[in-house]
Order: C-alpha cells, then structure tokens, then sequence
C-alpha cells in the first residue's frame, strides 16, 4: 500500500502546453505539500495545504495552481508550461500534529521541452 | 540567508567502510534536523530526526550527531553495505520560517562491493 502515490511518474510536454500532477495520500494527514527539486537538488517548498485550505504559497508563479478536492488530494496544475519549470515535483503529507513526520511520494520528473 | 549546506557532494567508498555525512546550516535557532535517503524513483524516506534539545540519535547503523551552536550535523554511517546506496538529505525547519523546511543539496553515496 503506497502511502503518499502520485502521477504520473514521468512528464514530457511542450512549451505553452497546460498539465496535471496528481497526489494522493491514504495516511489520514491532515497537511499535504507540493515540493520543488531543481537540477541542484534543493528542494523548495511551493504550497501547504492543511484540511483543503491553503497555508504556505511560496513566491511561485501564478501559472501553478494547487487545487484540494479533498483532504487526501492535492494536485497541482500548471498552466504555459516554461523550460524552467522542468524539475522533479514531490508530494508530501503530515499529520497536523506532528510536522515532523513527513512522508513523501515517489516524485514526478517534469521535462518541458 | 537561511541555507544548508552538505559536503561532500558525492562519495564513493569500498563496501565495509565507516563514512561520514556533513551538514551545517547557519542558523542555529532551529526546531530540529532531518536526514533523509533519496533513492531514484522512489521519493524521500526520513532516517532520522533530532530534536533541537538532542545531541544524536541513533538507528541500526546510523548514528546522526548535532552540534547547534557550531551549525553542524553529521550523519554516521557504520559498516557500510551497498544497499546504502543513494543521495543523503538533510533539512532544517529554522525557528521564523514558518516550519519550512530548508534543504540541503544531498550527498550521493556509491557503495562499491
């Protein structure tokens, strides 16, 4: 059983094109995260989510647009997708209770060509 | 700036071998440290956490030191075998950052058998 799942795994689009990233978690957390991981490494924060409403939004760009349907969603689109926004995109959860306790899902690698 | 920082970048060791893992970050009003293991496709695992109040903490054959007053967190490794194969994250949520983490780049481990 994955706790935290996202898709797709593996994301190659064109410029100016609109895509979806999707994230589930089936831990009953109550704080999900959508994370950045540029060609150095780092991961940055983008946006938190605690119980479907926003808490921490990053300086992002407008273009990115978390959406939570529900608790266990968090799905993060993005519109006019730019060269610089090829990166590997993780998912995260947390009980709001214990932050410390983050589980992370398998990554998306995102290639905008 | 709030920053972490790990060195070396990467490391390639025989199998069998003690190895240490460096951190340091430059502020040391923190809630705690994280080490994580990135393995490819599989998203971030947590090895360890250390409270702010804590001096180590221990799992198998990890043992993570933390020293706040100098900034610094090592990551010890013992025996190493070729399944600790993997980049080694560390991240830190400083104390007025809202509890965002800020992560270090990783250190990719290679064992060799």
């Amino acid at each position: 059983d994955t706790a935290v799942s996202q898709t797709p795994k593996y994301l190659v689009t064109q410029m100016g094109n609109d895509k979806s990233i999707k994230c589930e978690q089936n831990l009953g957390h109550d704080t999900m995260y959508w994370y950045k991981q540029d060609s150095k490494k780092f991961l940055k924060i983008m946006f938190s989510y605690n119980n479907k409403e926003l808490i921490i939004n990053e300086t992002v760009p407008n273009r990115f647009s978390p959406k939570s349907p529900d608790k266990a969603h968090l799905n993060l689109h993005i519109n006019s997708l730019e060269l610089g926004d090829s990166a590997v995109y993780f998912c995260a959860s947390s009980p709001v209770e214990d932050r410390d306790q983050a589980f992370f899902g398998q990554g998306t690698r995102l290639t905008v060509v | 700036k709030q920053e972490v920082t790990q060195i070396p970048a990467a490391l390639s060791v025989p199998e069998g071998e003690n190895l240490v893992l460096n951190c340091s970050f430059t502020d040391s009003a923190i809630y705690n440290l994280q080490w994580f293991r990135q393995d490819p496709g599989k998203g971030l695992t947590s090895l360890l956490l250390i409270q702010s109040s804590q001096r180590e903490q221990t799992s198998g054959r990890l043992n993570a030191s933390l020293d706040k007053s100098s900034g610094r967190s090592t990551l010890y490794i013992a025996a190493s075998q070729p399944g600790d194969s993997a980049t080694y994250l560390c991240a830190v949520p400083f104390m007025d950052s809202n509890y965002q983490l800020i992560w270090g780049a990783g250190t990719k481990l290679i064992i060799k058998p």
